[in-house]
């Protein structure tokens, strides 16, 4: 079956790194994402990364994948408020047509 | 701009009167969602639509119908609403292929009295 957790809530000062932490249960996953979801808005993609790949980097965001543990994250480098947000990660597979399969989401506030 | 629209943003409605939540894109998706968000939850899909006329059952299908009549448009209908159908919806819609990203709608919050 499919299941994906993260934790709920992650406070951490404007300027330090953040890290969004994610398990997986499905091994068959192909693809795994990274969205950030704003008050009133909907979800926008940050990163993604296929699971063949351990990492990948892309300015302030570097997403590492442990695919022995079925373990995702995604770090932020020199967090800002406007970085403050809720993050979701997702797994998706080759089959199953068009699903994509949310962990609960973490809330990241970042404070002065 | 390339986007997907819902409408309402925002709905107060009471048990058992139909109601319909459109949703369009304007990017010749092939694919399209409907999920739903509660707290704690994240978010889970009720629907997807993987072409015209395509159609079939996400996570939480119970209460719920979709149609898929033109590539564009993947209403979600809620034929007799109840409580447990207060959440946030969102919809989506991406390209097919392994790694085309989910474009999302920016949500409609329905409340169901």
């Amino acid at each position: 079956g499919e299941d994906v957790e993260q934790s709920l809530f992650l406070s951490v000062r404007e300027g330090d790194s953040s890290v969004i932490n994610c398990t997986y249960t499905d091994s068959s996953s192909t693809y795994l994402y990274w969205y950030k979801q704003e008050p009133g808005a909907g979800l926008q993609l940050l990163t993604y990364i296929f699971s063949n790949m351990d990492m990948k980097q892309d300015q302030r965001l570097t997403v590492l994948l442990n695919k022995k543990d079925k373990h995702l994250s995604l770090r932020i480098a020199d967090t800002q408020t406007g970085d403050s947000a809720i993050y979701f990660c997702a797994e998706s597979m080759s089959g199953g047509g068009n699903k994509l399969t949310f962990g609960t989401g973490t809330q990241l506030k970042v404070e002065l | 701009e390339a986007q997907v629209t819902q409408n309402p943003r925002y709905l107060i409605t009471v048990t058992g009167k139909k109601l319909t939540v459109t949703c369009s894109q304007n990017m010749n998706h092939e694919y399209m969602s409907w999920y739903r968000q509660d707290p704690g939850l994240g978010l889970r899909q009720i629907y997807y639509s993987m072409n015209v006329e395509v159609t079939d059952k996400g996570d939480v299908p119970e209460g719920y119908k979709v149609s898929r009549k033109e590539k564009r448009n993947f209403p979600l209908i809620l034929e007799s609403p109840s409580p447990n159908q207060t959440s946030l919806y969102f919809c989506a819609s991406r390209r097919r292929g392994g790694n085309q990203p989910q474009h999302f709608g920016d949500g409609t919050r329905l409340s169901i009295l």
